[in-house]
This record gives C-alpha cells, structure tokens and sequence, in this order.
C-alpha cells in the first residue's frame, strides 16, 4: 500500500523549454503532496507544499512563477518547470502523506532527473 | 546550519560487520523517520518513531528515538551488500514544524 508514482523518471531537453513532471498517488488520496529537489551527494531540500484545491505553499528562495504546481485532485500534483535553464537541472522527487498531520510518514515517488542542454 | 545532522557522512564496513548512523536535532522531534535511497531513486521508508525512548526493528535493522526525542540511531546488524546506500532521516522538529531530512549518511558495505 502507499504508492506514489511519479513521471517522468528521466527527462532530457533543451534550454527554454518548459517541463511537466506529474506526481501521483495510487491507492490512497494525499491531500497533501511535497516536492523536493536534491543536487548531487545533498539531502532533499524542500521546494514546495502542494495543497489539493488551493495554491502551493513554496519555501523561501523557491521561485514560484519558476516552479508552478497543480493539485487538481486528490491524486495527482504536477510541477512545472517553465523555461528551464541549465541550472534548474536537478533530481526532483515528490511525495505524500495518506493521512493529514505532520506526524505522518511520506511516501516518496521514485523522482524525476532533469537534464537541461 | 543544518537542523537535522547525521553523522557520519559516509561509511564503508566489511560485509558481517555492525554499523550506526546517528541523527542528531538541536530541537524536540515530533515524529522521526528513517528512509533509505538509492543514489537517483526515490526513498524507501523504513520506520518510523514517535514516542521517546521507543525501538522498532525490521530484518537486520533497528531504530531507537532517546528518551529527550532529540536524538535517534539506526543499527543495522550483520551487514550485507544489499545494505549499502543512502540513509536519510526525516523529521518535524519544534523549530519549524516543517518536514526536513538529514544531511544523509552514505552506505558502502564491501563483499
């Protein structure tokens, strides 16, 4: 149980292109989805809060018009880079929640490389 | 700084041998979690602690979360090369109520 499933797994492209990474929950529906970027050999580092039927709760430093996340519904988050850079290149993980509270454990999505030319 | 810390960063052991990566906050912890990554992939949860003092154990590995709940160790017994890794620790901590994870200790067990 608690599967998170995220897509793409790899994704390669060229500079100014916008990319769509989707983050979805199978058997359960997460209210609440997270996503995070980690740079090589460093822990993940929180970007955003992606609340079901309401907007995004970015961390500091975190671009909003940069990174824009959908929660449309109760199983699926999607981050969107728009005109990604090279230096957006990054693992880019989601995951969620099963239940509501802090106090519960994520369940990660498998994470998106992202190459940018 | 980082609120959460790990420690050590990296480690190499002979297959066989026992082995513990503490993770260590300045504030209280409100539930503390232990995953593990394959470098490029995404985590695997493997316990979860929230009372001080409380143990849990899963094949050769075991979690302990101290008494003050600022403090928890993972021991994984007997290793074996499928061990080998990136631990991480997650946890909500009474500084920023915020999920964060570890600095994460990497796992090399040799055969």
């Amino acid at each position: 149980g608690a599967v998170v499933s995220q897509h793409p797994s790899w994704v390669i492209c060229k500079s100014g292109t916008s990319v769509k990474i989707e983050c979805r929950s199978l058997d359960f529906q997460a209210t609440t989805m997270f996503w995070y970027r980690q740079f090589p050999k460093q822990s993940l580092m929180l970007m955003a809060t992606s609340n079901e039927g309401s907007k995004a709760t970015y961390e500091q430093g975190v671009e909003k018009d940069k990174f824009l996340i959908n929660h449309a519904s109760l199983t699926l988050s999607t981050l969107t880079v728009t005109s990604a850079h090279p230096e957006d290149s990054s693992f880019y993980i989601c995951s969620a929640s099963a239940m509501a509270g802090f106090d519960q454990p994520q369940h990660f999505g498998d994470g998106t490389r992202l190459s940018i030319l | 700084s980082q609120e959460l810390e790990q420690s050590p960063q990296s480690l190499i052991v002979q297959e066989g041998k026992n082995l513990t990566i503490n993770c260590t906050s300045s504030k209280t912890l409100y539930g503390l979690y232990w995953y593990k990554q394959k470098y490029g992939e995404g985590l695997i949860f493997l316990m979860m602690l929230q009372k001080g003092g409380e143990e849990k154990s899963h094949e050769k590995i075991t979690a302990k979360l101290d008494e003050k709940k600022q403090q928890s160790s993972l021991h994984i017994t007997a290793s074996q090369p499928s061990h080998a890794g990136i631990y991480l620790c997650g946890a909500v901590t009474s500084g920023t109520y915020k999920y964060i994870f570890g600095t994460g200790t990497r796992l090399k067990v040799l055969a």
